[in-house]
């Protein structure tokens, strides 16, 4: 079974308003995070924002906030304010780790999802 | 300061060579991770290095690949008699403690 699922290929958002990107994901673990990349047609990918499974407010950083869903095991990226520079792909990315503070362990990524941003 | 830096950016080779692709982390990070990205696909787990010692090579689809990390800093990907569908761009990414995995620009291997 998939453990990120995002749903949506691609999305097409006018400049200068909010988007939704989907993500569900899928463990049994009790502690975990979830992560956001973007990743432009050149290639590099940038981290964008976390959300650990006890953090109890959604995560913000600057106009990308995480709309965290646990009983839904739901992440969603919303984005406000659109600019042409977001178009890229996005990521979601989930990190288990059973065990508090011990393992680091690898990072799960989903399909990402194809942002347009129209002027 | 400096990112991870990957070597070569790209690297094209003949179906059956031998490649080593090279990643320099961030100093200070513990732990490395090599990922392989097919066009149109998210980036797929190969292996995971905490120190020297691989913490985790689930990822790694054959033995054909092999990651080594000797000293805990530099790490090298090697695949041996390179096959075409093994054509991607690889990603390297260190990180420090549970924080987010900070990633090179990859290197694209094209098997011709």
């Amino acid at each position: 079974a998939q453990k990120i699922t995002q749903t949506q290929p691609g999305m097409f958002v006018q400049e200068k308003e909010a988007v939704t990107l989907d993500c569900t994901y899928d463990t049994s673990d009790q502690s975990y995070g979830l992560f956001w990349y973007k990743q432009p047609s050149s290639g590099e990918m940038i981290f964008l924002i976390y959300q650990g499974s006890y953090d109890e407010q959604n995560a913000t950083e600057g106009r990308y906030s995480l709309n965290f869903q646990k009983a839904r095991k739901s992440a969603n990226l919303v984005i406000s304010a659109s600019q042409l520079g977001d178009s890229a792909m996005y990521f979601c990315a989930m990190r288990e780790s059973p065990n508090y503070g011990g393992s680091q362990g690898n990072l799960i990524f989903g399909k990402g999802t194809k942002l347009s941003v129209k002027p | 300061g400096a990112g991870v830096s990957q070597t070569p950016s790209n690297k094209v080779t003949e179906k059956g060579k031998y490649v080593e692709l090279r990643c320099d982390p961030i100093s200070g990070h513990t732990a490395l991770y090599w990922y392989r990205q097919s066009l149109g696909q998210g980036p797929e787990f190969l292996i995971y290095f905490q120190g020297t010692g691989a913490a985790d090579d689930s990822g790694l689809p054959n033995d054909r690949f092999f990651a080594v990390r000797p000293e805990g800093s530099v790490s090298t990907l090697k695949i041996q008699r390179t096959e075409r569908g093994d054509s991607a761009v690889y990603l390297c990414a260190s990180s420090l403690g549970r924080g987010p995995l900070h990633f090179g620009n990859g290197t694209r291997l094209t098997v011709t």
